[in-house]
């Protein structure tokens, strides 16, 4: 059974404070997402990885930044956290290369800015 | 940039009626389209996906069919149950060899009403 796990459900941070968002998945999957989902927005993807040590940007990257140095830990980085980033976080990663493409998703981490 | 849209944002409907769900992608090169279901605080779980080169997919109450001519792609859910209600997610993405970037529409929030 594939696990995504993420450090914190919920999380009170200050704005300028700097924030590590954590991601830990079990099964060995070569890409990782971070998504952000705000209502009415759906899921908006910050940044990927689709291996160790890479990264591409997603459609929403600015204020972002990710780290991928094991391949099981996928970290979201806020470098000075605003207000407007208050949302919910979503970590997924996902297995290619057999045909199948579904992303399996950690449980959220509801962040809040103030 | 890409782009999926998804309608109605919310629907209701009567324990047994049916409910559809209805997407448009811009990209034409997508040919891989997942939905997601989300409950109430709970993660997106893979419900049921479809490639371009079917029209059509089943399984027990749930299909989706495919439009590929005219960018269209809906969910169809027969005999709703309350246990059905939640937020679906339609997304398109375009299957390379290792990488590709998953759109998802901004979601419909469905109720069934007993």
């Amino acid at each position: 059974d594939v696990k995504v796990t993420q450090s914190s459900r919920y999380l009170v941070k200050r704005t300028g404070e700097k924030v590590f968002l954590e991601c830990v998945q079990d099964m060995d999957h070569e890409n990782m997402f971070w998504y952000r989902q705000d209502p009415g927005l759906g899921l908006r993807l910050i940044y990927f990885s689709y291996d160790v040590k890479m990264k591409e940007k997603g459609d929403i990257p600015e204020g972002y930044s990710v780290s991928r140095e094991k391949k099981e830990r996928f970290s979201l980085i806020l470098e000075s956290a605003s207000t407007n980033q208050t949302s919910m976080y979503l970590c997924a990663s996902r297995l290619l290369g057999q045909g199948w493409h579904e992303q399996y998703f950690g449980p959220g981490t509801r962040l809040t800015v103030t | 940039g890409e782009n999926v849209e998804q309608h109605p944002s919310t629907l209701s409907v009567q324990e047994g009626d049916s409910a559809v769900i209805k997407c448009t992608y811009s990209d034409s090169a997508s040919n891989y389209f997942p939905w997601y279901k989300q409950e109430l605080g709970k993660r997106p779980q893979l419900i049921i996906d479809i490639r371009s080169n079917v029209g059509e997919k089943k399984d027990q109450r749930i299909a989706v069919t495919l439009n590929k001519t005219a960018k269209h792609f809906s969910l169809h859910i027969t005999e709703t149950q309350p246990e059905d209600s939640a937020v679906y997610f339609c997304a398109a993405s375009t299957i390379l060899s290792s990488y590709d970037k998953v759109i998802f529409g901004p979601g419909t929030s469905l109720s069934v009403i007993p």
